[in-house]
């Protein structure tokens, strides 16, 4: 069973970017796409966007212009980065498996990023 | 983007009884090449993060209680759990992976009565 586990700072100030990194255990990277997920507090669930592992990226409009995913296939990491983060940032980011035809099929704990000075 | 709508937004239902869940899209998700419905539904419990149960619109994950079940096609989509067990009580998503970018509705509160 593959497990996800995203680390990074849990405070991040306006206008700085943020990031984030998802260890991928259980499994290899070199398959499948992979994907980041945002929840704000008390708030429903945002597609950020996903990446294969071979690099090809798919961004959520909304975001792409602040978003980059990346991927480290030696160390069974992928990444997440937002530039230029405001407080509308703040959210819970899970990261997760995209399996079969797009769907998220195994999802990290989340880990929760506050933007704030 | 598709528009997810879910209803009811919130609701409660008595251990044993059935519940539904209801899920439009503001267009179809049926891909006609393949006859698949590219709709998902996830579970999340308090503090936990979400959880895959339904794929392709009524395939259950693997592990998944046969209590729940999907069904629908095109626009109109429907999860039900047929016997509510008080571990069901979770906020559940429907999500659309038919187009980019993917979206999800906004959540149905399921509660114990």
């Amino acid at each position: 069973q593959v497990q996800l586990q995203e680390s990074g700072p849990g405070l991040v100030k306006p206008s700085e970017t943020l990031s984030l990194t998802c260890t991928v255990s259980g499994g290899s990277i070199s398959s499948d796409y992979w994907g980041w997920i945002r929840q704000p507090p008390g708030k429903g669930l945002e597609w950020i966007g996903h990446i294969y592992y071979s690099g090809i990226t798919n961004y959520n409009p909304s975001l792409k212009s602040r978003v980059t995913i990346s991927v480290d296939t030696s160390k069974n990491q992928f990444s997440l980065k937002l530039t230029s983060v405001t407080a509308a940032d703040t959210a819970v980011y899970y990261c997760a498996r995209v399996g079969g035809g797009g769907y998220e099929d195994q999802w990290g704990q989340g880990t929760l990023v506050t933007v704030s000075s | 983007d598709i528009v997810m709508t879910q209803s009811p937004d919130s609701l409660t239902v008595s251990l044993g009884e059935r519940a539904t869940i209801n899920c439009k899209s503001s267009q179809s998700v049926l891909y006609s090449s393949n006859n698949k419905n590219y709709l998902a539904w996830h579970q999340q419990k308090p503090g936990q993060p979400p959880k895959l149960l339904i794929y392709w619109a009524s395939t259950r994950e693997s592990g998944v209680p046969d209590r729940f079940s999907g069904s629908g096609s095109g626009t109109d989509f429907t999860l039900t759990i047929s016997s509510l067990q008080a571990e069901d009580v979770a906020v559940y998503y429907c999500q659309q992976y038919y187009s980019s970018p993917k979206t999800f509705g906004q959540g149905t509160k399921l509660e114990i009565k």
